[in-house]
């Protein structure tokens, strides 16, 4: 079965320490893996789609990667306001529509 | 408001009822998703639609319908609640499928005592 799993479940940093958030997958033939944001209380918002191993995209602090195995979400100098659950999600292969999310990494970042 | 729209936001229900959240969509988007979110779970779609008239079930299916009448509105209903589907639930669009980014509204808690 497709899975998804991101480490580690709870991250808390100072303001300022950088660090990366883990998503790995045993999806074969990904067609997609995309981060996403979710505050308290709220949906998931969009940060990230990676399409192909090799593939970097970066927005302020944050800058995803991906392999043929995994994703990662570093954080360069965090902010408080960066606190957050960041969610990873892997679209398989052919026209299944079926994504599959990660548990998700909850983030602190400490003034 | 553009945007995506859920209602209740939240909403306490006894086993056995019928119970239908409400999603509704501004942009005109293709498609919706249904998705609940339970602690140490990711989210995990429920029921997904590519245009007014067209459902498909996704990874959790069962003990749920969907309609898809009109392209901007897409109820969840569930049909005799049971306490597992205690969760929190979350309607999303998107443009054109799963491989453009999802939109998703801020949830409806539902409890099912």
């Amino acid at each position: 079965e497709d899975q998804v799993t991101q480490s580690p479940e709870a991250l808390r940093l100072q303001e300022g320490e950088s660090s990366s958030l883990n998503c790995s997958y045993t999806v074969s033939g990904l067609r997609g893996l995309f981060w996403y944001r979710q505050d308290p209380g709220k949906g998931p918002e969009f940060l990230f789609t990676l399409y192909s191993a090799g593939e970097e995209k970066e927005k302020e602090r944050l800058k995803a990667t991906l392999t043929k195995k995994e994703s990662f979400l570093h954080i360069t100098a965090p902010k408080p306001e960066d606190s957050a659950t960041y969610l990873c999600a892997v679209h398989p292969p052919g026209n299944n529509n079926d994504m599959r999310f990660g548990a998700g990494t909850r983030l602190t970042v400490k003034p | 408001d553009a945007g995506i729209t859920q209602s209740p936001r939240y909403k306490i229900t006894e086993t056995g009822r019928q119970v239908t959240l409400m999603c509704h969509q501004t942009w005109s988007h293709s498609y919706m998703f249904w998705y609940r979110q339970d602690l140490g779970h990711g989210l995990r779609l429920i029921y997904y639609s590519a245009a007014a008239d067209i459902t498909d079930k996704g990874e959790v299916p069962d003990g749920y319908v969907v309609s898809r009448s009109k392209t901007e509105n897409f109820p969840l209903t569930l049909e005799s609640a049971t306490r597992s589907q205690t969760s929190v639930y979350f309607c999303a669009s998107s443009k054109q499928g799963t491989l453009q980014p999802q939109h998703f509204g801020d949830g409806t808690r539902l409890s099912i005592l």
